[in-house]
């Protein structure tokens, strides 16, 4: 069974800096998807950026990017310029190719601080 | 484009009670999931749709919940009767088919069971 790890509960960042929020994942498959969804305190969840395993290049996204690492099977997000509007739980989230249930991991509380 | 739409988006019960919610999802999609998300957690899948075909009912506790999508595009997940237990917000999400990655999530029904 796949498991996803999400090691920091919490954390903060001040207006217009740098953060990067960490997941770990367990897996055999080889062919995958990961997601890092966003879900603000009105809790209308919201896909921030998605990973194919098979690629090499890591996914941007405007302010946020990836550094995939499948070998050390570790999918971190990085939030740049952060800003009010990113204080959130974000989850990091894995998905097999054909078997389509996400699996979440436990998520992180960013608060953007001004 | 309307997103996926969930209603009630609250709802308070007395144990043993019966509860409903309904989702619509966005049009087109074919795959339609409901998750459940306990405070502080990830959501976990309950049941996964394929137009009006359940393929993935394995984490749904089947004593007490039924859902059903009769025609392959809105859904109604019901709990008979509730138990304390079950408070917790119940997410839908749709994807346009089991071959597409992204699932798009709804705002979530919040359970509260007294």
């Amino acid at each position: 069974a796949q498991t996803v790890t999400q090691s920091q509960p919490e954390m903060s960042v001040q207006e217009a800096e740098t953060v990067t929020l960490s997941c770990t994942y367990d897996t055999s498959e080889n062919n995958y998807y990961l997601f890092w969804y966003k879900q603000p305190p009105s809790r209308q969840m919201i896909l921030v950026i998605r990973q194919e395993a098979y690629k090499q290049q890591n996914a941007t996204e405007n302010r946020f990017s990836v550094n995939f690492q499948k070998a050390a099977k570790s999918f971190s997000l990085k939030i740049s310029d952060s800003q009010l509007g990113d204080t959130a739980m974000y989850f990091c989230a894995f998905m097999r190719s054909y078997g389509n249930k996400l699996v979440f991991g436990a998520g992180t509380i960013l608060r953007v601080k001004s | 484009e309307a997103g996926v739409v969930q209603s009630p988006r609250y709802k308070i019960i007395e144990k043993k009670q019966p509860v409903a919610f309904w989702c619509n999802p966005i049009s087109g999609h074919n795959t339609l999931y409901w998750y459940l998300q306990n405070l502080g957690q990830g959501p976990e899948l309950l049941i996964r749709y394929e137009n009006e075909e359940a393929v993935d009912d394995s984490q749904l506790p089947k004593d007490r919940f039924s859902a059903e999508r009769l025609k392959g595009v809105d859904s109604t997940l019901k709990i008979q009767p509730a138990e304390l237990g079950d408070s917790a917000v119940y997410l839908c999400a749709s994807s346009l088919s089991s071959s597409q990655e992204t699932q798009y999530f709804g705002p979530g029904t919040r359970l509260l069971v007294l």
